[in-house]
């Protein structure tokens, strides 16, 4: 059964760092492209970032270039999100994902909210 | 970018009843990759349709997704009480960009 458990959420104030990890299993990770996904409370879906299999690809949405970088480590099965000079509207629940079918995602883990406030 | 635009924002139906949701693009979207996903509250995502017309795993065949270039639809063709929920189309033939819809809520008049 293929699981995607995401961590690492939490409070923090404007300006603040933190890093999301996401342990993968149930597939053969090291296969796949993968994402993450945000959505504010009571708001829609947005693409954050995607990796590609071995990790030496990423591409980020505009509103978080430069400020966050997405990794993988294969032989942890892990995704991590590390997010730096968080603002206000970054608060979301972050969701990691995996890539099925040009950029559609099959799978989507429970989310792990982010919350920046002062 | 891509812009993806989900009408009607709120459809209200009863159950038996044919649903459906438009999706329309900015730009075409290159070789139809857009994808139809469900989303009940307090839950992740559910992969619905992938390139436009494709059932996902496991979703029943009430669910069909239709059209090309700038203009899609998700139909439901018999609604049933569980597919009163958020519906999202992607669009992921913009690379590096993906972008979502809005959303579409359906809700039990």
């Amino acid at each position: 059964e293929v699981q995607l458990v995401e961590s690492g959420g939490g409070l923090v104030q404007p300006g603040g760092s933190l890093r999301l990890s996401c342990a993968a299993s149930g597939f053969t990770f090291s296969g796949y492209w993968m994402y993450w996904v945000r959505q504010a409370p009571g708001k829609g879906l947005v693409w954050v970032s995607r990796i590609n299999p071995d990790g030496t690809r990423t591409t980020y949405a505009d509103s978080v270039k430069g400020r966050i970088t997405f990794s993988r480590d294969n032989a942890k099965n892990t995704l991590y999100l590390q997010m730096n000079s968080l603002r206000d509207e970054d608060t979301a629940v972050y969701y990691c994902a995996r890539g099925f079918f040009y950029d559609s995602i099959d799978y989507w883990g429970q989310g792990t909210l982010v919350t920046v406030s002062s | 970018e891509i812009v993806l635009t989900q009408s009607p924002g709120t459809l209200s139906l009863s159950p038996g009843e044919r649903g459906t949701l438009s999706c329309r693009a900015s730009q075409s979207v290159r070789d139809n990759h857009l994808t139809w996903y469900q989303q009940k509250p307090g839950q992740a995502p559910r992969l619905l349709i992938y390139g436009a017309s494709n059932r996902a795993t496991g979703i029943p065949d009430r669910f069909s997704g239709s059209g090309s270039g700038t203009d899609f639809t998700l139909t439901i063709s018999r609604l049933e009480p569980e597919d009163f929920a958020m519906y999202y189309c992607q669009q992921c033939g913009d690379s590096p960009e993906i972008t979502f819809g809005q959303g579409t809520r359906l809700e039990i008049k």
